[in-house]
């Protein structure tokens, strides 16, 4: 049973639009909450992470958005480019740093 | 540049075959992962090891074990390939979070070894 809930499966946009990929969890002893980014035959790398002390991170185009309270999180790319292309995972652990990976959305993003 | 190395890119075996995996990393993390890959699914921990000759089970373990003999290199063994198994599997490693102000325990991955059992 998967421990962190991750939606679209898949998503496609045009160049300059905000693909937007959700995420839930239900431990509240999670307490890191990063995102890491997959281009085929690549291994995943960390794109942005976010603590729960904080509602907001910005990194570039890259945005997280936090919701403590209902236990959800979501990655916005602004101005999202056909580079962008890619599977995104989000991800949640506690203090041991044992990830737990959401089930990956892969974002195509058209010229 | 860091590098987490897996020997195999592509590998085809057949059921009941043992098979090998192996990880090598070249930044003395403490931490070493090996990670499944399948659609739909994310990726899902078999094994993880903090330590030389220290492991412990992930979320799948079954059918699978693992050695650590050497800081920098961590293996994969599947004793009898079964095709359930026939999957991308990854390998990372890390430092443990908390080591220096902003550690947060950073997983870096290697490319993967797709593995295809018959």
């Amino acid at each position: 049973q998967q421990q962190v809930k991750q939606s679209p499966q898949s998503l496609i946009v045009q160049k300059g639009g905000i693909p937007i990929i959700n995420c839930a969890y239900e431990n509240t002893a999670f307490d890191y909450f990063p995102w890491y980014q997959q281009f085929p035959g690549k291994g995943p790398a960390l794109l942005i992470a976010i603590r729960p002390d904080v509602s907001e991170k910005k990194e570039g185009r890259f945005t997280i958005s936090f919701n403590k309270s209902a236990k959800q999180f979501s990655l916005h790319i602004m101005d999202s480019q056909p580079g962008d292309s890619a599977t995104y995972f989000c991800a949640a652990s506690d203090s041991w740093g044992k990830l737990q990976f959401g089930a990956g959305t892969q974002v195509v993003v058209t010229p | 540049d860091v590098k987490v190395t897996q020997s195999s890119r592509y590998l085809v075996k057949r059921t009941g075959e043992k098979v090998f995996l192996e990880c090598v990393q070249d930044m003395d993390h403490e931490n070493m992962f090996w990670y499944r890959q399948d659609p739909g699914l994310g990726l899902r921990l078999i094994y993880f090891s903090y330590d030389v000759k220290m492991k412990e089970k992930g979320d799948i373990p079954e059918g699978y074990s693992v050695s650590r003999e050497k800081k920098e290199r961590f293996s994969l063994i599947l004793e009898s390939a079964s095709t359930n198994q026939t999957s991308m599997y990854l390998c990372a490693s890390s430092s443990p979070p908390g080591q220096g102000a902003f550690n947060t325990g950073e997983l870096f991955f290697g490319e993967g070894s797709r593995l295809t059992v018959l």
